[in-house]
């Protein structure tokens, strides 16, 4: 059974830039739900996709925006960067909405 | 909303000692979920225990048990005979029973256990 992936591993973007960042949701589960991790900090909900379905969001602006495709894979997309969405991004699939989260190895994003 | 409180930055303890982890959490909420979570320096986020706050018996798994107190809203996180590999940060989060499943984190304590 192959568990979260996410790539890249590494991604280093300028101010303004746009950036995708990808999961692979671990099989059979139809949830993903995305996380942004500061520096030291916990890692914060970024919004959460269902069965195709945005099925909550945090507290983000709308220059976060992600997509889950039928094979549950997901993307995050995001606008117009600024230095402060420099992070690691965290994907977690779960086989529904309310089982245990699987987390990826993350993304590790750098504005400059 | 939920906010999730760990009081301890950084722990150290020497191998095979006992370590206890503090948690504590404000929700108006009377069912959720409470889980510790344990992420390596590789970073890969683990699930280490989950507690349904209904459930009054404290979960266990193997060397890793919780103190949960519903009325204290507290949730600490006890690690017997610890070893060289659970040398980790560790999360508490919270999630609702009901809603859009989100997990609210703390902090984190950055625990290293030495030889």
């Amino acid at each position: 059974e192959t568990g979260v992936t996410q790539s890249p591993t590494h991604l280093i973007k300028t101010r303004g830039q746009q950036v995708t960042l990808r999961c692979s949701s671990q099989s059979g589960h139809n949830t993903v739900s995305w996380y942004q991790q500061a520096l030291g900090q916990g890692p914060q909900f970024i919004f959460q996709y269902y069965r195709e379905e945005e099925n909550g969001r945090g507290n983000f602006p709308p220059r976060f925006s992600g997509l889950q495709f039928p094979n549950y894979s997901s993307e995050l997309n995001v606008n117009a960067l600024e230095l402060d969405d420099s992070a690691l991004y965290l994907c977690a699939s779960s086989l529904t909405a309310r089982e245990e989260q699987f987390f990826g190895p993350g993304t590790r994003l750098t504005v400059l | 909303a939920q906010t999730v409180t760990q009081s301890q930055p950084e722990m150290s303890v020497q191998e095979a000692e006992t370590v206890t982890l503090s948690c504590t959490y404000d929700t108006s909420e009377n069912n959720y979920y409470l889980f510790w979570y344990k992420q390596p320096p590789s970073r890969q986020m683990i699930l280490v225990i989950r507690q349904e706050a209904y459930k009054q018996q404290n979960a266990t798994e193997n060397r890793f048990s919780v103190n949960f107190q519903k009325a204290a809203k507290s949730f600490s996180l006890k690690i017997s005979d610890s070893q060289l590999g659970d040398t980790a940060m560790y999360f508490c989060a919270f999630m609702k029973y009901q809603g859009a499943q989100k997990l609210v984190f703390g902090q984190g304590t950055r625990l290293t256990i030495n030889p």
